[in-house]
């Protein structure tokens, strides 16, 4: 099945620089990648999310890209604030109807002002 | 937008008794629902993939007898943690899909809000 690794574990960085988090997966057949931000005991936040069919994807401060060949993923995060401060995770699946978003072991962004 | 409803949010019970958790998809049929468990500062790990109708399909490691799943309907998915233990205290959350809203945003998965059961 599945196997989506996720890096860092941990990061931090002063508010207004950028933030990168890569996700590299283990099945050719997955199509869709998104990427969630959880605050602790609340559900996951859908943030960004890019399909197969395309290799960049941006949406204000966050864009993430893809390369299907190497199989990774990648979250980047600009002009970094305090809010942006959470747990983020990836996931990635096959997006055949029954199959399950599988998820990476999270990053814990920190932000500091 | 598809909404799915957890509940209880949270719960609290004694060692050896059994809780039920549902899940509801309240503005779409969910033919299959998903159910994760996350440890503190941890991963979502799925648990199972429940299906309308017919058996769950557990992930390697997990407790069929443990972990009851039934899916009774195409709007509600229900986890019962049977025989609780200290250990089985955990974050569990449940996942729906909207089969419909594939081609939409978000591919048509939609998180219930997660239900924190402590076991005692």
């Amino acid at each position: 099945g599945e196997n989506v690794e996720q890096h860092p574990s941990t990061l931090s960085v002063q508010e207004g620089d950028s933030a990168v988090i890569k996700c590299t997966y283990s099945d050719s057949a997955s199509n869709y990648f998104p990427w969630y931000k959880q605050e602790l005991g609340k559900r996951p936040q859908l943030i960004i999310d890019i399909r197969s069919n395309v290799g960049e994807k941006k949406d204000q401060r966050i864009a993430v890209t893809l390369n299907k060949t190497a199989k990774h993923f990648s979250l980047h995060i600009t002009e970094t604030q305090p809010e942006d401060s959470a747990v983020y995770f990836c996931a990635a699946s096959i997006g055949q109807a029954g199959t399950a978003l599988i998820f990476g072991k999270g990053t814990t962004l920190s932000v500091s002002s | 937008g598809a909404v799915v409803s957890q509940h209880p949010s949270r719960v609290i019970c004694k060692s050896g008794t059994s809780v039920k958790i549902e899940c509801r998809s309240l503005d779409f049929q969910a033919t299959t629902m998903f159910w994760y468990r996350q440890f503190p500062k941890k991963s979502l790990m799925l648990m199972a993939t429940s299906n309308e109708g017919s058996k769950a399909t557990y992930e390697q490691g997990v407790e069929k007898d443990k972990f009851l799943i039934n899916h009774a309907s195409l709007t509600l998915s229900t986890l019962t943690v049977t025989s609780a233990h200290p250990e089985d205290s955990s974050f569990y959350i449940c996942s729906a899909r909207d089969e419909v809203r594939i081609g939409l945003s978000n591919y048509g998965y939609t998180f219930g809000s997660g239900t924190r059961l402590t076991v005692v």
